[in-house]
């Protein structure tokens, strides 16, 4: 069973604050580990598809890195504004014929005003 | 561009009752998938297609059925609804066997078991 995790599970933050999670995952037959953001009553939309040790991928004021040897990958955020405020999902593909894309829990932002 | 496209958006079962949630995408993507959507579980993968004519099972496939005749359809099957089986249902699509292309996800569709 391929365990991936992330944390913390929720976080709250005032707007401007910068802030981090973490994604965990296997660190052996490793392919691909994908970031989507999800807000409230829509659907998941990708980040970020990080598939090299020491990738750094960015986008506006989000930004993500990837330690494919240790499994781990953090998502940052700079001056995290309202409009951040969504679940942060990670996903982790293994190496081999099989599809299976695994989803962590996700972590909770709140951003306040 | 319709993207991936679930339809009910919404649905009561009784215990027992049987329903089929569909799932088109028109991207031509190879890759489609039903995850779960319980709270505090995050997404939960059930059943997974790398092409058509080809499924396989993910991590909670108990319960469902799923079927791949078409490039564009990937329907999900409750034979037989349990109450365990309320949750909000995602589809979702991507190129190359999701190897390094995102997901797309449908809007989802919310089952109630009673």
């Amino acid at each position: 069973i391929l365990n991936v995790e992330q944390s913390p599970q929720s976080l709250h933050v005032q707007e401007g604050d910068s802030t981090n999670f973490t994604c965990s995952f296997p660190s052996s037959n490793f392919y691909a580990l994908h970031w989507y953001r999800w807000e409230t009553a829509k659907s998941p939309e990708a980040l970020f598809v990080m598939t090299l040790n020491g990738d750094e991928k960015k986008k506006g004021r989000i930004s993500a890195t990837l330690n494919t040897k240790e499994g781990y990958s953090y998502l940052y955020i700079k001056g995290s504004q309202p409009e951040d405020s969504a679940t942060y999902l990670c996903a982790f593909r293994g190496s081999g014929n099989t599809g299976k894309l695994i989803f962590g829990q996700g972590t909770t932002l709140q951003v306040k005003p | 561009n319709a993207g991936v496209t679930q339809t009910p958006k919404f649905q009561v079962l009784k215990t027992g009752q049987s329903m089929t949630l569909q799932c088109a995408q028109d991207m031509n993507h190879e890759y489609m998938s039903w995850y779960r959507q319980d709270p505090g579980m995050g997404l939960r993968l059930i059943h997974y297609s790398v092409g058509a004519g080809i499924t396989d099972q993910g991590e909670v496939p108990n319960g469902y059925n799923v079927s791949r005749s078409t490039t564009e359809d990937f329907p999900l099957r409750l034979l037989s609804a349990a109450p365990s089986q309320t949750s909000v249902y995602f589809c979702a699509s991507s190129t190359h066997r999701a190897y390094n292309s995102p997901l797309h996800f449908g809007n989802g569709t919310r089952l109630t078991v009673t």
